[in-house]
């Protein structure tokens, strides 16, 4: 069974600039969230979908942070204007619905703002 | 905000010894618990759930869950360098149907051969 796989691995931007990130579930799974895990601290959520929809984006920074996931299935996060403050590592996860069911993860991806 | 508070910050065992790792949440809405734990480099993997009072084993691994005060552990015993890792506690709240995941700042370990 394959993984969560995301993409890039790896992004270095200057501050104002725009990156996406892409994640691809385990195949089944309708739930998906995404994370923000600052260096050497725990995942911080950020949004989570079950299918196409939205359940929490309490987390989410509206003004520059968006993310869809329009098919029930792969997922973008999109930083609008990158400030120094989001470099961190994005995670996803997926799992078979919810109410404390394991979280799959997926590598991550590696973001420096200048 | 709910929290999930972890001790300690880090951790040193010796080649078979036992590493505790302990974890206090701030909400009673928290019902399930879970252990993850994260290699350098990649993504955190689930080692094991307690959604229960009580004790729940896995091979080398043992949790620990008391509702009441709102503590729930894990032990390693006969710990391997391989367990050396970031170790972090997740606790899902349940209320209106919102399953997210809170996680713990985590705790080092190192194993030393």
């Amino acid at each position: 069974e394959a993984g969560v796989t995301q993409s890039p691995r790896y992004a270095v931007l200057q501050e104002g600039q725009a990156v996406s990130f892409w994640c691809d579930p385990i195949s089944g799974h309708d739930t998906l969230y995404w994370y923000q895990q600052p260096r050497d601290q725990g995942p911080q959520l950020l949004v989570y979908f079950r299918d196409e929809a939205v359940i929490d984006n309490s987390q989410l920074p509206s003004d520059r942070f968006s993310a869809v996931r329009p098919k029930g299935t792969n997922s973008t996060l999109k930083i609008q204007s990158a400030k120094q403050g989001d470099t961190a590592t994005y995670l996803c996860a997926s799992s078979p619905g919810t109410g404390g069911r394991e979280q799959y993860f997926g590598p991550g991806t590696r973001l420096t703002v200048l | 905000q709910q929290k999930v508070q972890q001790s300690p910050e880090s951790l040193s065992v010796p080649e078979g010894g036992m590493a505790s790792f302990n974890c206090t949440s701030s909400d009673r809405n928290f019902q399930y618990f879970w252990w993850y734990r994260q290699h350098s480099g990649e993504g955190p993997k689930a080692l094991m759930s307690i959604f229960s009072d009580g004790d729940k084993k896995e091979g080398r691994f043992t949790a620990h869950l008391n509702k009441a005060s709102l503590h729930v552990s894990l032990h390693i015993r006969d710990s391997q360098p391989s367990d050396s890792a970031l170790y972090f506690c997740a606790a899902s709240l349940s209320n209106t149907g919102n399953y997210k995941y809170v996680f713990g700042a985590g705790t080092r370990l190192k194993v030393i051969a």
